[in-house]
């Protein structure tokens, strides 16, 4: 079985700030994950995916995330941020028949002007 | 424009009122999923289909049907709905199977009274 943890289901970064959203996987398998972000009142859209190419994984808008298997951990990341930015993160995970998905409770990131 | 798309966006009814909320996708894809969204729990799966004709259960399948008879649709069913059914229900739906990119309807907001 497969799950994932967020840690902090509210974060506040100042304008500029770093921003990071921490995300931990559970599962039996080589998993594939993935961050979604969802603004207000819309649908999820990918922001990046790890399908076990590069640890490394850069997405939209300037986030990247990185693999750690050793840790478990697949926490987002974006050096500056911006007000833009404001939006509830979700964590996902699957494995590699990509049929049941699981996602995490959510972050969200609130950005102080 | 490639697009999914639910409808309705917005429902109220009653305890036991046979209800279904469609959702179409254009992109020709084969993998379609539908969600629900509760405060705390992140979204949870609650169906999904590989292909026409096929389709398994998600995490939360109790209380739900779908059908998948042509590529583009996947209707969910709520045949006799309950107060805990009250969510916000998204559908999405990707090239083959979940490990590809989730292109998420904008969500249908549901009141079962």
């Amino acid at each position: 079985a497969q799950s994932v943890t967020q840690l902090g289901s509210h974060v506040s970064v100042s304008e500029g700030a770093l921003v990071l959203l921490r995300c931990n996987y559970s599962s039996s398998v080589p998993p594939y994950l993935f961050w979604y972000v969802q603004y207000p009142n819309q649908g999820l859209q990918l922001l990046l995916k790890y399908t076990s190419a590069a640890t490394l994984v850069k997405g939209i808008n300037g986030f990247e995330a990185e693999f750690k298997k050793s840790e478990t951990s697949f926490h987002l990341t974006k050096p500056s941020a911006h007000m833009s930015d404001a939006a509830e993160y979700f964590c996902a995970v699957t494995t590699n028949t990509g049929n049941q998905f699981y996602f995490g409770t959510g972050t969200s990131l609130t950005v102080i002007p | 424009e490639a697009q999914v798309t639910q409808n309705p966006r917005y429902l109220i009814t009653v305890t036991g009122k046979k209800l279904t909320v469609t959702c179409s996708q254009n992109m020709n894809h084969e993998y379609m999923s539908w969600y629900r969204q509760d405060p705390g729990l992140g979204l949870r799966q609650i169906y999904y289909s590989m292909n026409v004709e096929v389709t398994d259960k998600g995490d939360v399948p109790e209380g739900y049907k779908v059908s998948r008879k042509e590529k583009r649709n996947f209707p969910l069913i709520l045949e006799s709905p309950s107060p805990n059914q009250t969510s916000l229900y998204f559908c999405a739906s990707s090239w083959t199977t979940g490990t590809d990119t989730q292109y998420f309807g904008p969500g249908t907001r549901l009141t079962v009274l």
